[in-house]
């Protein structure tokens, strides 16, 4: 089964409006982190924002928050007022266990595409 | 902070010929990752090592795939002989594992062709 899943292969967004990329995980272990990364067309990954399983409250950083629903297994990353930069490819990721040096298991990813 | 340094950038090789890439850590990081991203898809674990040890490989193709990180701070990962799906982006990542919730901190990558 998949660990981290991705439904939208594909996203636009207008200029200055919010958006939301989805997606659900799945793991049996009760201590995890989630990930949300950001991969321009130059390739680098960029660490956008993290949610611990146990933190009561949504992470925010910026313009980027994520709504954890644990019950469902969910973190959907949000970007409000988006912008022409956010144009890229978002990856969610998932670390099982309290061991902050475990793997990152990816999703397939989402391309968002801003339009101006 | 200097980040994660990975070279080459690019890199085009014939099938069966052997390529080898490399990567510097961020200073202070015991934990260093080799992901392979292929086209179209989210980046996939290789090998993981704190320090110079191996923590896991359960998905390198060992008949071709081999990973060093001899003392513990920068890393090797070799293909030999290459084949045509080995064509990806080759992430390394690091991260410190002492402190909770850290994210792992990715170099650019290296693009390799197999043609």
């Amino acid at each position: 089964a998949q660990k981290i899943t991705q439904t939208q292969p594909g996203m636009f967004v207008q200029e200055k409006e919010a958006v939301t990329l989805d997606c659900t995980y799945d793991t049996s272990d009760p201590s995890y982190g989630l990930f949300w990364y950001k991969q321009p067309s130059s390739g680098e990954m960029i660490f956008l924002i993290y949610q611990g399983s146990y933190d009561q409250q949504n992470a925010t950083e910026g313009r980027y928050s994520l709504n954890f629903q644990k019950a469902r297994k969910s973190a959907n990353l949000v970007i409000s007022a988006s912008q022409l930069g956010d144009s890229a490819m978002y990856f969610c990721a998932m670390r099982e266990g309290d061991n902050a040096g475990n793997m990152l298991t990816f999703g397939g990813g989402t391309r968002l595409m801003v339009k101006p | 902070e200097a980040g994660v340094a990975q070279s080459p950038r690019y890199k085009i090789i014939e099938k069966r010929q052997s390529v080898a890439f490399w990567c510097n850590p961020i200073s202070g990081h015991a934990t260093l990752y080799w992901y392979q991203q292929i086209l179209g898809q989210g980046p996939k674990l290789l090998i993981q090592f704190q320090n110079n040890g191996v923590v896991d490989d359960s998905q390198l193709p060992k008949d071709r795939f081999s990973a060093e990180r001899l003392k513990g701070v920068d890393s090797t990962l070799k293909i030999q002989p290459a084949k045509l799906e080995d064509s990806a982006v080759y992430l390394c990542a690091s991260s410190y594992p002492d402190r909770g919730g850290t994210e792992a901190f990715f170099g650019q990558g290296t693009r390799l062709t197999v043609v």
